[in-house]
């Protein structure tokens, strides 16, 4: 066990919605990265924020919005919703710089738009 | 044991041989590598990283080379056994620039009984 929990394990919705992923980190963690893993494409990371600011972003389509909130955990919002959006997301935390504190992952919310 | 000199997208091994990883990074100025174990139906998980001024380094039943002469690393798995079943992934960062875990494509480890 990571000690990063997400949820909702599993998500179906239709085309045109909105879903939100939640996140808590690892107890101590102040860094909270989310990744994007399809067939495809592999893992691509969305965004990053850091003590409830934003730090990164990676390759986040507009539609997508995340946060993290003052009792760290993070919420990543997916708007307008396609069917090529379907994929696992997957939350990752860290105590500060990547090389100091490797990434724990959550075991991901698989995302199917119908 | 059986390795693979170029990435390959998958791995079969026989249970009780060695494994050999391959992974070709893609950004010279990348300094800090880990490899992630993906067990079906969980998030990556944390095997063992290193750091640009090593080439080497051991775990429990691994070891990570680094060659950045050729931007190249693997990992040795010893003594595979059916539990090493996975998709394996390296991924790279840059120290001063924090924020971005890059991930290579993954090889999927199969351990033959």
């Amino acid at each position: 066990d990571s000690g990063v929990t997400q949820t909702p394990k599993h998500l179906i919705t239709a085309t045109g919605q909105r879903v939100t992923l939640r996140c808590s980190p690892r107890s101590g963690d102040l860094s909270v990265y989310w990744y994007q893993q399809s067939l495809d494409q592999g893992l691509q990371f969305l965004i990053q924020y850091y003590n409830g600011e934003e730090r990164a972003k990676g390759n986040i389509l507009e539609r997508f919005s995340a946060q993290q909130f003052p009792d760290l955990h993070s919420e990543l919002n997916l708007s307008s919703l396609e069917l090529g959006d379907s994929a696992l997301y997957f939350c990752a935390s860290g105590r500060d710089r990547v090389y100091n504190s490797p990434l724990h992952f959550g075991n991901g919310t698989r995302l199917t738009v119908t | 044991g059986e390795s693979v000199g170029l990435h390959l997208p998958t791995l079969s091994v026989q249970e009780g041989d060695n494994s050999i990883i391959n992974c070709a990074y893609s950004n010279s100025a990348s300094d800090y590598f880990i490899w992630y174990k993906q067990e079906s139906g969980k998030g990556p998980q944390f095997i063992i990283d290193i750091r640009s001024n090593m080439d080497k380094r051991q775990g429990q039943r691994v070891t990570v080379l680094l060659n950045k002469t050729v931007k190249h690393l693997s990992l040795q798995i010893a003594a595979t056994q059916p539990g090493d079943s996975a998709v394996y992934f390296c991924a790279e960062n840059i120290v001063a620039n924090d924020y971005k875990l890059s991930f290579g494509a993954g090889t999927t480890v199969t351990v033959r009984a």
